[in-house]
């Protein structure tokens, strides 16, 4: 298996433009959480999917972040419009469902910066 | 204030040296998990702690949960530079998966 694949590997944009960040979860996982690393506030959840049904959203910063999840082997995060406190690194990670002890695979990230 | 203090937050040793870095909660957990996180790559899964008390071998690495499931060691012996990298914790807690903030291990040659 590939792993969780995510795209681009980098990002530089410039403030105001929309950003989209793709994820493709490991064949089988049912679940897919996309992550935000910064080195203030470490690895934060945004948001996290459940047979491609958003569960829980409450840690989208702002409007301006919005996911979707068309199928089970993509999703996507998008922000518009972007702005220089969103630099950081974005993570997509997939699992079995509720398997607590399971853990996550996560993806290689992607690393944003706005100027 | 934070689920999981892990410390300490930086560590810099060097090839050959022991340590052990620390993960702590006042809350009780089901289970703990470890994972590294080497530069420029998203965390990678170490071990599953689940029992109070439970120690896990991985290698030169030694986990263990504590009796009361509140928190957590991880131990290197002889520690290489392969072993440099972010150490972080995490729960699941609430229905979703807590990390700590990290232990930033440099591992001189």
């Amino acid at each position: 298996d590939a792993g969780v694949i995510q795209s681009p590997r980098h990002e530089v944009t410039e403030m105001g433009q929309e950003v989209t960040l793709r994820c493709k979860p490991i064949s089988g996982h049912n679940s897919l959480f996309w992550y935000r690393q910064t080195m203030m506030r470490g690895l934060e959840l945004l948001i996290y999917f459940n047979n491609n049904v958003p569960i829980d959203d409450s840690g989208m910063p702002e409007d301006r972040f919005s996911a979707k999840m068309p199928n089970a082997s993509f999703s996507t995060l998008k922000i518009q419009p972007s702005e220089p406190r969103d630099s950081a690194v974005y993570f997509c990670a997939s699992n079995f469902g509720w398997e607590k002890s399971g853990g996550y695979t996560f993806g290689s990230g992607t690393r944003l910066t706005v100027v | 204030t934070q689920l999981l203090e892990q410390s300490p937050q930086f560590l810099s040793i060097q090839e050959g040296e022991n340590l052990t870095v620390y993960c702590n909660s006042s809350s009780v957990f089901s289970s703990l998990q470890w994972y590294r996180q080497e530069p420029g790559e998203g965390p990678v899964l170490l071990v599953t702690v689940v029992t109070g008390g439970e120690v896990k071998k991985l290698k030169r690495l030694t986990f263990q949960f504590g009796d009361a499931r509140k928190d957590s060691s991880l131990h290197i012996t002889a520690a290489q530079p392969g072993d440099t990298g972010l150490y972080l914790c995490a729960v699941y807690n609430f229905n979703k998966f807590y990390f700590g903030s990290g232990t930033k291990l440099n591992v001189k040659p």
